[in-house]
């Protein structure tokens, strides 16, 4: 596997169940992302880690729980969402320190529906 | 409040032609600025970037130009391709700290042959 990879692509879920997304970087990059994106709107940034360590929460729900056990691997904990949580679920890293630090590197989303 | 603003949800071009798309932010404190293409089930993948210190960045077809006193972007493209057909999005970084980007909401293009 090359770049970034999350799984599931797709996933529906009823508004009682739990799930997770997982996200996992081959870049040997030491900062994740996690953002949003609803239909016509921009991304928006849920969370970041750097070197394992969360720096952003961006104003997030609690029925939204990151994990981040190390550099290469970020998860999306999911519990009693709701039907506007439904959207696409994009993960991305990047190098920190040293060059650019800016350029993301995203990996193909994970299509979430709540029921 | 969006920070940063791409107006046009949609552009049409002719292949061989130029493709224009814009975008303004409002922060002045932003620094680093991006475009971002994306597929149809696919992540943005990352095209072009400029830092503030400069008013154009070029690579190929794809020429990026910053007008700071306007906080206005401008990624042009030329001679547009039909692969270039994607929705495309401008982001821009630094200032506030951190690890923040903003992104637009993304301009459609698609490029007829």
């Amino acid at each position: 596997e090359t770049g970034v990879t999350q799984t599931p692509r797709h996933l529906v879920m009823g508004m009682t169940n739990k799930k997770s997304l997982k996200c996992e970087q081959h870049l040997g990059h030491n900062a994740m992302y996690w953002y949003k994106q609803s239909a016509k709107k921009p991304l928006e940034l849920m969370f970041v880690y750097n070197f394992k360590e969360q720096t952003e929460n961006n104003s997030v729900p609690s029925r939204f729980s990151p994990e981040c056990p190390n550099s290469s691997h970020l998860f999306l904990h999911l519990h009693t969402l709701q039907p506007e949580d439904s959207a696409l679920y994009l993960c991305a890293s990047s190098q920190v320190g040293g060059g650019n630090v800016w350029t993301q590197y995203f990996g193909p989303g994970t299509r979430l529906l709540v029921l | 409040d969006q920070q940063v603003k791409q107006n046009s949800p949609s552009l049409s071009v002719q292949e061989g032609r130029i493709s224009i798309l814009n975008c303004d932010y409002t922060n002045s404190m932003f620094d680093y600025f991006l475009w971002y293409k994306k597929y149809p089930a696919e992540g943005p993948t990352f095209l072009i970037s400029i830092s503030s210190i400069k008013d154009k960045n070029e690579d190929g077809r794809f020429t990026v130009f910053l007008n700071k006193s306007a906080k206005h972007l401008s990624l042009h493209i030329v001679p547009s391709q039909p692969g270039d057909s994607a929705v495309y999005f401008c982001a821009a970084s630094g200032g506030t700290g951190g690890f923040k980007t903003i992104f637009g909401a993304g301009t459609r293009l698609f490029v007829k042959a």
